[in-house]
């Protein structure tokens, strides 16, 4: 496509429930990045996934928080029983590859609200 | 531990003037830097870059300063316009397979 796509743009859910954020990344781009905004905070890494190698998870903020990158393109963030505290805006980027000094291209994000 | 900081939350310039933005770094590793802009309810753009192998990159009215001694870089818009209010945001990667760090933005209004 002509950007990251992030679907859905906005999630409601209730606390302890599990929610799935998808991100399409622009087609070729071998990098994909996961970050989090809280309010009035900066950009949070979360997860980074380059080519066939294994994915960089430091970020995750805990063990109810993973990722998946499937055929190398598209990816699926997914949090269990959800709190609080996740309420945030989740961020998807991609870019042509990381090893090159390339941009990272970001998505328009997936407002989470947990209530 | 913050490695990337923008230590301004907010600023305030008047249209026509020179808006500076300020970040510092501290992991000397990093050899690649970016500025990316984000309006509400939007996700960040890319703006400028700089390779640590240089020490200034122009784009129009964009100039990206990097003093690698101090471990510092600036955004500097001229002239700033209406338009340029947003959020900045500042940030920083080791070349290879390594994430972007980004600060905790600057929030810059242009004041017509």
């Amino acid at each position: 496509g002509a950007g990251v796509s992030q679907s859905p743009s906005n999630k409601v859910t209730e606390k302890g429930k599990d929610v799935e954020l998808r991100c399409d990344p622009i087609s070729g781009h071998t990098a994909l990045y996961w970050y989090r905004q809280s309010l009035g905070q900066g950009l949070e890494f979360l997860i980074y996934f380059q080519g066939n190698s294994a994915p960089d998870k430091s970020g995750l903020p805990s063990d109810r928080f993973s990722a998946e990158r499937t055929g190398g393109s598209v990816s699926t963030l997914t949090i269990q029983r959800t709190q609080q505290e996740d309420s945030a805006v989740y961020l998807c980027a991609s870019s042509l590859d990381s090893v090159g000094n390339t941009e990272a291209f970001f998505g328009q994000g997936t407002r989470l609200t947990v209530v | 531990d913050q490695q990337v900081k923008q230590n301004s939350p907010s600023l305030s310039v008047q249209e026509g003037r020179i808006s500076i933005l300020n970040c510092d770094y501290t992991n000397s590793m990093f050899d690649y830097f970016l500025w990316y802009k984000k309006y509400p309810a939007e996700g960040p753009t890319f703006l400028i870059s700089i390779s640590s192998i240089k020490d200034k990159n122009e784009d129009g009215r964009f100039t990206v300063f990097l003093n690698k001694s101090a471990k510092h870089l600036s955004l500097h818009i001229v002239p700033s316009q209406p338009g340029d209010s947003a959020v900045y945001f500042c940030a920083a990667r080791v070349s290879g397979n390594t994430p972007l760090v980004f600060g905790k933005g600057t929030r810059l209004s242009v004041i017509a």
